[in-house]
């Protein structure tokens, strides 16, 4: 059971709007920045968010993050079938130590 | 482009050592931090620990320290995980990634190497 805490999985048609929750504790995402990474079937993860709401270069302003006090979110507007994939949100946390959360697989109906 | 490539997939017996690379390019990879992720199959991410080519600054998760070795040579802009033992349970898919530090997002990963222990 993973520190981070988010739903195991979520659906919602294409073109719609879906929102992925990750809590945790003052421990880490309450002092630490969240990234929020993208991993499509049998591929590397890759970087969605970073630093709570940050975009790297090349993503999509489809996926957005937010954070409020121990717990964040990753919103993806405009769905997709491309953006059918398992999405982990990550933080350092004081057992110096990132911790990642157990994974939401989306399903784009 | 900024890549980091990894090494080919292992096939190893419980008890052999391993060591496994991942190369940086296209950047200056003394400048940024490598980690190492484990994920187990059909199962989630979890770090393992992060080297600073630079001057070799390691941090490990607890619950890997003992357990493997991070290293790095950085006059060919490759960092290493390695075993010195091997279990079954060791069997798993290991990225390596690149960030700017522990605390801050990992922006590049590489394609992962599949490490199989099996008697």
């Amino acid at each position: 059971q993973s520190v981070l805490t988010q739903p195991p999985s979520v659906s919602a048609a294409p073109g719609q709007k879906v929102t992925i929750s990750c809590s945790g504790s003052s421990s880490n995402i309450g002092n630490n920045y969240v990234s929020w990474y993208q991993q499509l079937p049998g591929t590397a993860p890759k970087l969605l968010i970073y630093e709570n709401n940050k975009r790297p270069s090349g993503i999509p302003d489809r996926f957005s993050g937010s954070k409020s006090g121990t717990s964040a979110t990753l919103g993806i507007t405009g769905l997709q079938t491309g953006d059918e994939a398992d999405y982990y949100c990550g933080t350092w946390d004081s057992s110096l130590s990132v911790l990642f959360g157990g994974g939401t697989k989306l399903t784009v109906l | 482009e900024v890549q980091l490539v990894q090494s080919g997939a292992e096939v190893k017996k419980p008890g052999e050592s391993l060591k496994i690379s991942c190369k940086g390019s296209g950047y200056s990879f003394t400048s940024y931090w490598i980690g190492w992720v484990r994920q187990m199959p059909g199962k989630g991410l979890e770090w393992m620990g992060i080297i600073y080519p630079g001057d070799s600054d390691t941090r490990y998760s607890p619950s890997f320290q003992g357990q493997v070795t991070i290293s790095a040579d950085k006059s060919i802009s490759t960092a290493y995980l390695q075993w010195s033992s091997l279990k079954a349970s060791d069997t798993a898919m290991y990225y390596c990634a690149r960030s700017t530090g522990p605390y801050y997002g990992m922006d590049v990963w590489g394609q992962g190497t599949t490490v199989t222990v099996s008697s």
